[in-house]
């Protein structure tokens, strides 16, 4: 079955501190992932995928096959990083845009 | 460039009745995709539209239904509307179908469908 799991609903750190939002996958194909993100009463938008190997705006996420992970993280949370957090996939290739999505997880960063 | 719109942006109904929601995709978009995001199951993938054919559709009742035309706008429609199909509709395009250059999913601020 193809699924994504965030297993926290809310993650809750101070300014300053670490933090990793963690992001399993269960897939049969050649997965692409990413992580998407909501700010409060903004649309949701991209923030990274696993191809372009990008850090955006200190964030990072590395593909581990083996585990079948995608976790995100940044060393030192700000405030302005709360928001929600989606983790995604999509056939790597396929002919379709689907997405699969995580349930998310609420980042909430306290000062 | 203007992002992608959804219109209306708010929407009440009763059971029963229908409801048309439409998408503009970014200028240039071909590829329309659309979800239902709820409390309780998330984002969830309705169908996706390429060059005015559906390429791919979720695991939804016939009751969901969408359509894109020659410029690459779309709309869904719900028929016989349930109280369950409230909900937050979300519209996402992007350039093409595949290659990672240009799939990239751009989203709309979403319908807000509350069903009565």
């Amino acid at each position: 079955a193809q699924r994504v799991t965030q297993p926290e609903k809310l993650l809750s750190v101070f300014k300053g501190a670490p933090v990793e939002l963690k992001c399993n996958y269960s897939y049969s194909g050649s997965p692409e992932l990413f992580w998407y993100v909501q700010y409060s009463r903004q649309r949701l938008q991209l923030l990274l995928r696993h191809i372009s190997r990008e850090s955006i705006k200190g964030f990072t996420a590395d593909l581990n096959k083996g585990e079948t992970s995608f976790h995100l993280k940044k060393p030192f949370a700000q405030e302005e990083d709360s928001a929600m957090y989606y983790c995604a996939l999509e056939n790597y290739g396929g002919a379709t845009n689907k997405l699969i999505f995580g349930t998310g997880t609420l980042l909430a960063v306290q000062p | 460039k203007a992002g992608v719109t959804q219109t209306p942006r708010y929407l009440i109904k009763t059971r029963g009745q229908q409801v048309t929601l439409s998408c503009s995709p970014i200028s240039g978009h071909r590829s329309v995709s659309w979800y239902q995001q709820t409390p309780g199951q998330g984002l969830q993938f309705l169908f996706e539209y390429f060059s005015e054919t559906q390429r791919n559709k979720g695991n939804f009742p016939g009751r969901f239904s969408g359509r894109q035309f020659s410029n690459s706008r779309s709309e869904m429609n719900v028929s016989t509307l349930e109280l369950g199909d409230s909900a937050l509709y979300l519209c996402a395009s992007s350039l093409a179908l595949t290659t990672p250059l240009n799939n990239e999913q751009f989203f709309g601020p979403g319908t807000r469908l509350t069903v009565l």
